[in-house]
């Protein structure tokens, strides 16, 4: 069953704005990782967070666990034209085979000059 | 652009065709992985090799056929296939399989007529 879930599905903003999206999962996991993909392209990856840490900053990118909630967030701030992108997260859960990352179906971001 | 090289990027098969996609890692890492992205769905684990041995096979039917000749190269060999396996295939390295994070090949977009 799938592991994590995005949360919108698709979000439009303009340049210069903020973009959150939100991810949920089932089980306890050992961390939680955001990954980018450009239409048709690879997955880029972005940022790892662990069941331990509760915030982390990469640039524009913010990422928050709470693992109590079973949810994390990333922002995306002062968002780019560049940003346009499918924006993913990945659990590697506790219980699960060793190396099986499991994702969710993505948020579609688009964001206009 | 990641280290992570997949040919032929576009394929187009019968049913009835044999043909072998094919990935290259040049980061050094120990684990890669085949995944299967089809549209609005999340991305599908379809097998994991860690120093050349397979460590997953998520289910996939035998149509699918992968190899691993050293922990630099990995192939999947497709025979009989379906329309519904009509996906972009994805390979991806992890210096292991513990969860850490993955580099993703640019993929293949395979259809099948």
């Amino acid at each position: 069953s799938q592991q994590g879930e995005e949360d919108p599905q698709a979000l439009s903003i303009q340049e210069g704005e903020n973009a959150t999206m939100n991810c949920s999962y089932k089980t306890s996991i050992n961390n939680l990782q955001w990954y980018r993909q450009n239409s048709g392209r690879g997955l880029v990856h972005l940022i790892l967070i662990r069941s331990n840490e509760r915030e982390k900053h990469s640039g524009r990118l913010r990422v928050t666990l709470d693992t109590s909630k079973k949810s994390s967030s990333l922002l995306i701030t002062a968002s780019r034209a560049a940003d346009t992108a499918s924006y993913f997260c990945a659990t590697d859960a506790l219980t699960d085979s060793w190396g099986k990352l499991q994702f969710g179906a993505g948020t579609q971001v688009v964001v206009t000059p | 652009e990641t280290g992570v090289t997949q040919t032929p990027r576009h394929l187009v098969m019968g049913m009835t065709n044999k043909k072998s996609l094919k990935c290259e890692q040049h980061l050094g890492h120990n684990a890669m992985y085949w995944y299967k992205q089809s549209a609005k769905k999340p991305l599908e684990l379809m097998f994991v090799y860690n120093f050349k041995e397979q460590t997953e096979n998520n289910s996939v039917p035998s149509r699918f056929s992968p190899e691993c000749p050293n922990s630099s190269h990995l192939f999947l060999h497709l025979h009989t296939l379906q329309p519904e396996d009509s996906a972009l295939y994805l390979c991806a390295s992890s210096q292991d399989p513990g969860g850490n994070e993955q580099y993703f090949g640019p993929g293949t977009r395979l259809t099948v007529t």
